[in-house]
């Protein structure tokens, strides 16, 4: 299984609701990782998490919670978010979360619209 | 910080090479990767050099010099389907930097 998987694929949401994405991957790589992509720009890296703990957290607004129960799974917790928060929201994984060849292969992403 | 660029777009012809540079500046150095992302979909790995020199993996080959801060991802045999959007990204740390990507249109 080579795959990192999202869900859910499409989210539309108002900016008092409460929503979660979801990412799984079973290739027993350790570091996982939350981007946010906005059209024709460059993925921007949210958080690491490396071995189930919090690595980087790139200044992120505190209404984006993420959550990594066990090393296959990676939440983001989503609360009172702004149409400006509207993007393509990638997950990856590596095998390590170490300096070095660190491959990060993402899954397809969640695209969410706040309204 | 981190400073990556590379050009915005590019236009070639089915059948041709193009050559898509990237230069860099960062604090900190562990690998450089090349990323294809078609429209509303995942990047995907396409090439990683850590060393200078170049490496080739059949229509694809990346080149790297870390003493001039320099890579190109070159593309051969250009076919309608490697119209995409081409992401350079240095590694440092944890961390994948990103270029702002370079559109290529393949025209028949």
């Amino acid at each position: 299984d080579t795959e990192v998987t999202q869900t859910p694929k499409h989210l539309v949401m108002g900016m008092t609701n409460k929503k979660s994405l979801k990412c799984e991957q079973h290739m027993g790589h350790r570091a996982m990782y939350w981007y946010k992509q906005k059209a024709k720009k460059p993925p921007e890296l949210m958080f690491v998490y490396s071995y189930e703990k919090l690595s980087i957290n790139e200044s992120v607004p505190s209404r984006f919670s993420p959550e990594c129960p066990n090393s296959s799974l990676l939440n983001l917790h989503l609360h009172a978010l702004q149409p400006e928060d509207s993007a393509l929201y990638l997950c990856a994984s590596s095998q390590e979360g170490l300096a070095g060849k660190n491959e990060q292969f993402f899954g397809p992403g969640t695209r969410l619209t706040v309204l | 910080g981190q400073n990556i660029d590379q050009p915005t777009e590019m236009t070639a012809t089915e059948g041709a090479i193009v050559q898509i540079n990237c230069t860099y500046q960062t604090s900190g150095f562990n690998g450089l990767f090349w990323y294809q992302q078609h429209a509303g979909e995942a990047p995907t790995f396409l090439s990683y050099n850590v060393l200078d020199g170049l490496e080739e993996k059949g229509r694809f080959s990346s080149f790297l010099s870390r003493s001039k801060g320099y890579s190109y991802l070159l593309l051969k045999e250009l076919q309608m389907k490697d119209s995409a959007s081409y992401l350079c990204a240095v590694s440092n740390d944890y961390k994948l930097s990103f270029g702002a990507g370079t559109t290529v249109t393949v025209r028949a």
